[in-house]
């Protein structure tokens, strides 16, 4: 079935540091979108990449939809403590065609060291 | 816009109890989609309602799991029998159309 990976699963970063989590679908994708889940918290829309090739910035965060559209990654520049969380990538499911659900990648936890 | 509200936020029950958990999402929003969320996975969809109806269940929902959205505002999902794999994290969500998805802070459940 219709998978999504995302690497590495852990990262720990000293504050400052850049971190970049990637994800991956086993199939071509219409959009991804990326959530940010802190810790006892529950998943926070980021932001939807729709087009081949698209790059979007927020502040320090840079999102990538590969060209392919099956790959896409999340780049964050000198990291804060308050960017610690679990990170998670989604695509569309294909449940009976509707593309009504999401399939979330099993996310990336960052950690960052003061 | 309170955003999606669900209740209880905890629920500890003996296996073998039904459960029934309820979500009130953004008045309107007209998706409303129910995940299921274990420590270190991300969110596992269980189903979703177009306004009332409700379009599609994932292959992972037992027969023990049923959901319901009335008059397509508020939802509930019920738990028969539970068991002690049922202990998760239940999330729900909500959206126009298939935009992005607001999630409400979830029920805990634990059965033991």
């Amino acid at each position: 079935g219709q998978q999504v990976m995302q690497i590495p699963q852990y990262q720990h970063v000293q504050e400052g540091e850049d971190f970049t989590t990637y994800c991956n679908s086993s199939t071509t994708l219409s959009n991804i979108q990326w959530y940010k889940q802190r810790p006892g918290g529950h998943p926070v829309f980021l932001i939807q990449l729709v087009k081949s090739g698209e790059v979007k910035k927020q502040k320090r965060l840079t999102f990538q939809f590969g060209e392919a559209k099956k790959n896409s990654s999340l780049h964050i520049t000198a990291t804060q403590t308050t960017d610690v969380g679990t990170y998670f990538c989604a695509g569309p499911g294909n449940y009976g065609g509707s593309q009504g659900n999401l399939i979330f990648g099993k996310g990336t936890k960052l950690s960052v060291k003061p | 816009d309170t955003g999606v509200s669900q209740n209880p936020r905890h629920k500890i029950t003996k296996r073998g109890q039904n459960v029934t958990f309820r979500c009130d999402p953004i008045s309107e929003h007209n998706r409303l989609y129910w995940y299921r969320q274990t420590l270190g996975q991300g969110p596992e969809f269980l189903t979703y309602f177009q306004n009332e109806a409700q379009l599609e269940k994932s292959r992972l929902l037992s027969d023990r799991f049923s959901a319901e959205r009335p008059k397509g505002s508020f939802s509930t999902l019920e738990i028969q029998r539970t068991e002690q794999g049922d202990s998760a994290m239940y999330l729900c969500a909500s959206s126009w159309d298939s935009l992005k998805q607001y999630f409400g802070p979830g029920t805990r459940l634990t059965v033991t």
